[in-house]
């Protein structure tokens, strides 16, 4: 079965300040790898893929198979970085995620 | 572009009823759509996969009886909790995916509260 672990429930940082969320997986196949926010009042939406290997907004995630994980980086925080963010795995081939519990971050000005 | 909409947005009802809660993508099709739930300070759980004009998977441990899905055109999907019970009061989110890119497109949820 599929997990997706979200070690850090709340990280606080301040601005201008790198970030790390950290997000490791257990899956027997090839997984996809996804990071998802969720800004204040706002619905869930896609921040990046592993796939595409993009920087959206700053921040980057490298998947690495070794140690399963897909951490999201960002090396200056900014205060609109403040949100929910959850990784999220879906099994090859397949379209259906599965969610980390999600960890909030909070940008300290 | 890709906007998912939730109707209703939050809904009161008494135990032993039924809700219906609708998921609609707007401005395109979706092949598939996939209906969650999210308990307080909690991730989102899949609860099943809907593809249209076929029956849903469902995750294991989700009652099919209990959490009906219809899938009926490429732009709508429902989910009817039947016989609502108090222990069924949570947030249900729907996600469309258009096809071709393996992304989903959440709705804003539907806060549901059985009493």
């Amino acid at each position: 079965a599929q997990r997706v672990t979200q070690p850090e429930k709340l990280l606080s940082v301040f601005k201008g300040a790198p970030v790390e969320l950290k997000c490791n997986y257990s899956y027997s196949g090839s997984p996809e790898l996804f990071w998802y926010v969720q800004y204040s009042r706002q619905r869930l939406q896609l921040l990046l893929r592993h796939i595409s290997r993009e920087s959206i907004k700053g921040f980057t995630a490298d998947l690495n198979k070794g140690e399963t994980s897909f951490h999201l980086k960002k090396p200056f925080a900014q205060e609109e970085d403040s949100a929910m963010y959850y990784c999220a795995l879906s099994k090859g081939g397949a379209n259906n995620l599965f969610f980390g519990t999600g960890t909030r971050l909070t940008v300290i000005p | 572009g890709a906007v998912v909409s939730q109707h209703p947005s939050w809904v009161i009802c008494k135990s032993g009823t039924s809700v219906k809660i609708e998921c609609r993508s707007l401005d395109f099709q979706a092949t598939t759509m996939f209906w969650y739930r999210q308990f307080p300070k909690q991730s989102l759980m899949l609860m099943a996969t809907s593809n249209e004009g076929s029956k849903a998977t469902y995750e294991q441990g989700v009652e099919k009886d209990k959490f009906l899905i219809n899938h009926a055109s490429l732009t709508l999907s429902t989910l009817t909790v039947t016989s609502a019970h108090p222990e069924d009061s949570s947030f249900y989110i729907c996600s469309a995916d258009p096809g071709g890119y393996n992304e989903q497109f959440f709705g804003p949820g539907t806060r549901l509260t059985v009493l």
